[in-house]
């Protein structure tokens, strides 16, 4: 079946200017994760959706940063006034939701690149 | 507070031999554990994980990972290194009571040569 994806693939901005991430879950998964890495750094987590409960908002790094989740599907990052800092792999990743039955593990997309020159 | 730590930004392996890939975790109870892989110019995969139960996790590929409490330790392990397992990978942990997002490591680079 189709895994996660994330559009677009690339995208440069200029310092300033506002970037919309996308991210399209697996099909019947509830949770959805997006992450941020840096080069040559781990993942960073930003924020968890899971079904309708209230976000888990908090790595998200500035108020800059926010996200929205239409249901279980499609999940948009937002970056308002990008900064060079910003400039990193952003991941979106998704599972199951928790359960009786123990931990899922997350599927990841391929990420989107974001360069803020 | 949970952290993971890889200390071994790479490891070089020759074709064949044994690897080996270390991985130290801090939670504050029990852990849930994970390892991924990221190959060039792709999305990370998931390999195997640790929930409970037996300490040996078999998973992808012909890896597996040994859960170690007392040393609090989650090395991958494999057998006989192909040159195609080369790429990136990440340890990551979760506390079980805080939370659902994964804290990973900062990865080491595997180099397998022929």
């Amino acid at each position: 079946g189709a895994g996660v994806s994330q559009s677009p693939s690339n995208k440069v901005t200029e310092k300033g200017k506002d970037v919309e991430l996308r991210c399209d879950p697996i099909s019947g998964h509830t949770a959805l994760y997006w992450y941020r890495q840096r080069l040559g750094q781990g993942l960073e987590f930003l924020i968890y959706f899971q079904g309708n409960s209230a976000p888990d908002k908090s790595g998200l790094p500035s108020d800059r940063f926010s996200a929205e989740r239409t249901g279980e599907s499609v999940s948009t990052l937002t970056i308002q006034r990008t900064q060079q800092e910003d400039s990193a792999v952003y991941l979106c990743a998704s599972s199951l939701g928790m359960g009786r039955q123990g931990v899922y593990e997350q599927y990841f997309g391929p990420g989107t690149r974001l360069t803020v020159t | 507070a949970q952290s993971v730590a890889q200390p071994e930004d790479q490891v070089n392996v020759a074709e064949g031999n044994p690897l080996t890939v270390k991985c130290t975790y801090s939670v504050s109870g029990n852990p849930y554990l994970f390892w991924y892989v990221q190959y060039p110019n792709r999305g990370l995969q998931f390999l195997l994980k640790y929930i409970t139960g037996d300490n040996l996790v078999k998973g992808s590929y012909g890896f597996e990972a040994e859960f170690n409490k007392s040393q609090t330790s989650f090395h991958l392990k494999k057998p006989s290194a192909l040159v195609s397992d080369s790429a990136l990978y990440f340890c990551a942990v979760r506390d079980r009571y805080s939370g659902y997002a994964l804290n990973f490591g900062k990865g080491t680079s595997l180099l397998v040569t022929p």
